[in-house]
């Protein structure tokens, strides 16, 4: 059964600061990784996708890797802003088809100005 | 301007009351999915659809039932038999593995 992991549950950094999230997955028999924000009381925005046959994915200032056969994959912030404050989710689907999407329970990001 | 929508925002339910929660989008994706999440927890799939006229359990469909008599539409009823309906209910869809997510609904139980 596919599980998800993101570590760690929560982050504090200053302004500015570079930063790395991680999400690990069981099963590396994924057909994509796809990475969202979550602000507090509303939906999820989706940042990047990744395919399988990929290994990053970029917009901005955000950069996703995928690294399979490890079953992990991060997104690289570079510097932060308070606006980024958020909990960002991965979610991977397969390997139990396209269709099922397995979430982790998120990393909440507080950038302090 | 494309999106989906999730009415209402808030929600409350009493004891024994079924409830249904309406999504609607007009991105013509095919692929439409009900989730709930509760705190501290991940998304949990309830309902999932990736045609018009079918649909397939997810991870926790006991409690809730679902329809989709049209591409745009995919509402969620929580019935009396859901125990523990209070949660925040995310609608999302799909084009090409790639997830879009609604507003949300927030229900809660009097």
């Amino acid at each position: 059964k596919q599980e998800v992991t993101q570590i760690p549950a929560a982050l504090s950094v200053p302004e500015g600061e570079n930063l790395v999230l991680n999400c690990s997955f069981t099963d590396s028999a994924i057909y994509n990784l796809q990475w969202f924000r979550q602000d507090p009381g509303k939906g999820l925005t989706s940042l990047l996708l990744i395919q399988s046959s990929q290994r990053e994915q970029t917009s901005g200032r955000l950069n996703a890797s995928l690294d399979k056969s490890s079953g992990r994959s991060t997104l690289y912030i570079a510097a932060s802003q308070p606006g980024d404050s958020a909990t960002y989710l991965c979610a991977v689907n397969g390997p139990s088809g396209t269709y099922k999407y397995i979430f982790g329970t998120g990393t909440r990001l507080k950038v302090l100005a | 301007d494309g999106g989906i929508t999730q009415s209402p925002k808030y929600l409350f339910r009493k004891e024994g009351q079924n409830v249904t929660l309406s999504c609607e989008q007009n991105l013509n994706h095919d692929a439409m999915y009900w989730y709930r999440q509760d705190p501290g927890q991940g998304l949990r799939l309830i309902y999932y659809s990736q045609i018009v006229n079918d649909f397939q359990k997810g991870d926790i469909a006991e409690g809730y039932s679902v329809s989709r008599e049209k591409k745009e539409s995919f509402p969620l009823t929580v019935t009396s038999a859901q125990k523990n309906p209070t949660a925040f209910y995310l609608c999302a869809s799909s084009m090409f593995n790639e997830q879009f997510f609604g507003p949300g609904t927030r229900l809660t139980v009097l």
